[in-house]
């Protein structure tokens, strides 16, 4: 049973624009919502992060936007550019417990 | 500071065979955690060390699987005897504060079953 649900698989945005990935989550319990970005050849690297008591956290052109009602929390990235071409993963985990549960992955292409 | 390394990064074996791999986690973190992404499929946890002792194993996919860390510095992860459905890339990351939250991941290991 797939605890994060993460859509779209992939997505084309053109340079300049604004991209946008959805993740979907079933169990209350997460209390810890990170976004990893991945390089081809490279490890996961954390992004950005937020905990349920904000319902936005922003750094730089990368913001999260947390909708607790909907379990659902999603990264936009402002101005995107070539180089943000990677694939994108969410998670999350639950306090005491510091397994991360992931989504499936956003391949996103950045065309200039 | 040199971040978490894997080595090695790729490795192809014949079904039936041993293979091991070896995680370096960045100096000072207590926290070490194995995940492995199958082809197409999410990343997925196996294990995480606090130490050198197991925390939480609960994500080993069947007893073909080994991990340890010795001294609380670098782990292992050893499959024998391989089989077709342990390709796939594996990862490991390391966290220093309590909570576990900022893990922070090697490049991992690209395993290949034949």
């Amino acid at each position: 049973q797939q605890q994060v649900k993460q859509s779209p698989q992939s997505l084309i945005v053109q340079k300049g624009g604004i991209s946008i990935i959805n993740c979907a989550y079933e169990n209350t319990a997460f209390d810890y919502f990170p976004w990893y970005q991945q390089f081809p050849g490279k490890g996961p690297a954390l992004l950005i992060a937020i905990r349920p008591d904000v319902s936005e956290k922003k750094e730089g052109r990368f913001t999260i936007s947390f909708n607790k009602s909907a379990k659902q929390f999603s990264l936009h990235i402002m101005d995107s550019q070539p180089g943000d071409s990677a694939t994108y993963f969410c998670a999350a985990s639950m306090r005491g417990n510091y397994q991360l549960i992931w989504g499936a992955g956003t391949k996103l292409i950045i065309k200039p | 500071e040199a971040g978490v390394t894997q080595f090695p990064s790729h490795s192809v074996i014949e079904k039936g065979q041993t293979v091991t791999l070896r995680c370096d986690p960045i100096s000072g973190h207590d926290n070490l955690y194995w995940y492995r992404r199958v082809m197409g499929k999410e990343i997925k946890f196996l294990l995480h060390f606090v130490k050198e002792s197991k925390q939480d194993e609960s994500g080993m996919p069947n007893n073909r699987f080994l991990a340890e860390r010795t001294g609380g510095t670098y782990s292992t992860l050893k499959v024998q005897p391989a089989e077709l459905e342990d390709s796939g890339v594996y990862f490991c990351a390391s966290s220093q504060d309590l909570r576990g939250t900022e893990q922070y991941f090697g490049p991992g290991t690209r395993l290949t079953v034949t």
